[in-house]
């Protein structure tokens, strides 16, 4: 089955500055991997995601790239807010059955 | 849309009590799941139902855990008996359609003594 890896598991950056989250899969056959955003307390929310026959994908100052040869995908987070400090998740389809598998999460402080 | 509802919020236990969470997925949704987050593993899936089948329960970890959908807008994840190591927050989320783009309710924190 696939198995997600997330890196790092904490990031601390000074405001304005650009953070990068990376994750690795190990199944071949994934196809869509999405990113969700976990402030303290509250529910994970999708915040971007990407199919397999995209390379990279922008929302205003989030971008995910995903790199299917070497199985890994990043999210790119550019001029960072203190509210964008949240744990961020990465997930992977299953190649099998589609559901999604994530990773351990990175807990992302924004220093104001 | 309320979106995802769970109750309760938040739910203390004694070991050996059986605890029920319960979830009302968005409307109109038709694929339902639940995860548990811990520290140590992150978020795991639990079970996934569609149109109220359960699809797959690879993640349940015991027999003492329990899921059911008797209809479209409600489902059950029953632990009985409870231990301590069952504490973690409980979420439930829902789909339209696919296994993909999942809406999460505001999970339940479940605390086993």
């Amino acid at each position: 089955g696939e198995n997600v890896e997330q890196h790092p598991s904490t990031l601390s950056v000074q405001e304005g500055d650009s953070a990068v989250i990376k994750c690795t899969y190990s199944d071949s056959a994934s196809n869509y991997f999405p990113w969700y955003k976990q402030e303290l307390g509250k529910r994970p929310q999708l915040i971007i995601d990407i199919r397999s026959n995209v390379g990279e994908k922008k929302d205003q100052r989030i971008a995910v790239t995903l790199n299917k040869t070497a199985k890994h995908f990043s999210l790119h987070i550019t001029e960072t807010q203190p509210e964008d400090s949240a744990v961020y998740f990465c997930a992977a389809s299953d190649g099998n059955t589609g559901k999604l598998i994530f990773g351990q999460g990175t807990t992302l402080q924004v220093k104001p | 849309d309320a979106g995802v509802i769970q109750s309760p919020r938040h739910e203390v236990t004694e070991m050996g009590q059986e605890v029920t969470l319960r979830c009302k997925p968005i409307s109109g949704h038709d694929y339902l799941f639940w995860y548990r987050q811990t520290m140590m593993r992150g978020l795991e899936l639990l079970i996934y139902f569609n149109n109220n089948v359960p699809i797959d329960d690879s993640g349940m970890p015991e027999d003492r855990f329990s899921a059911k959908m008797p209809n479209a807008s409600f489902s059950t994840l029953k632990i009985q008996p409870s231990e301590p190591r069952d504490s973690a927050v409980y979420f439930c989320a829902s789909s339209f359609r696919d296994v993909e783009k999942l809406f999460f309710g505001s999970g339940t924190q479940l605390s086993v003594l």
